[in-house]
């Protein structure tokens, strides 16, 4: 099974608004990331954990806050967030860090800021 | 730093037509290289990939193979379908971190 979940699959959020989205992979892998990709453009790496330890933060700003309460589920917390935001958030999973690894990639959640 | 340069599109073929989108990139190591594939209002699925230079990466009927002297990796595929309109992302990774950089994407589409 590579399967990468994302709930939910769309949503709609004011500026005010709290809202997170989830990732779950049962693989085992050991690095999970979250992208935002744009129309027209290519994933944009966010922040990658390993073994649930944040490794990467791609200079993020605070409105984004990632959680990885355990190795199979990644969160991403939104607050606050302005309509460039909208976009398709991406989840992605991996064994490892190894740069041959391959990542596995959920559907996403798509997002419109409102 | 490293890069990724693919060829523009949106590449236009008919069906059964030959296939070749160019993916040229910059590293200053080892770069383990990939091809992902986005259909429409879909994530991203790997469809090939290459971690050594000289290695074919295949899948579905598309190639790939990893030219160090060239530092390419371009994609090939002898006879497309209408089912492979899609956006082809050419991307690569470092030894270690595993961060991918992916190239700016490229459009098919393929007619019937």
């Amino acid at each position: 099974d590579t399967e990468v979940t994302q709930t939910p699959k769309h949503l709609v959020m004011g500026m005010t608004n709290k809202k997170s989205l989830k990732c779950e992979q049962h693989m085992g892998h050991r690095a999970m990331y979250w992208y935002k990709q744009k129309a027209k453009k290519p994933p944009e790496l966010m922040f990658v954990y390993s073994y649930e330890k944040l490794s990467i933060n791609e200079s993020v700003p605070s409105r984004f806050s990632p959680e990885c309460p355990n190795s199979s589920l990644l969160n991403l917390h939104l607050h606050a967030l302005q309509p460039e935001d909208s976009a398709l958030y991406l989840c992605a999973s991996s064994q490892g860090l190894a740069g041959a690894e391959t990542q596995y990639f959920g559907p996403g959640t798509r997002l419109l800021v409102l | 730093g490293d890069s990724v340069t693919q060829m523009e599109g949106p590449v236009t073929l008919s069906e059964e037509a030959f296939l070749t989108i160019n993916c040229t990139y910059t590293a200053t190591g080892y770069p383990s290289l990939f091809w992902y594939v986005q259909y429409p209002g879909e994530g991203l699925q790997l469809l090939l990939k290459a971690t050594k230079a000289d290695d074919k990466g295949s899948n579905k009927g598309f190639e790939a193979t990893y030219r160090k002297e060239t530092t390419s990796f371009h994609l090939e595929k002898g006879s497309v379908q209408v089912s492979d309109s899609a956006v082809y992302f050419c991307a690569l990774s470092m030894e270690y971190g595993n961060k991918l950089v992916f190239g700016a994407g490229t459009i098919l589409r393929v007619k019937s």
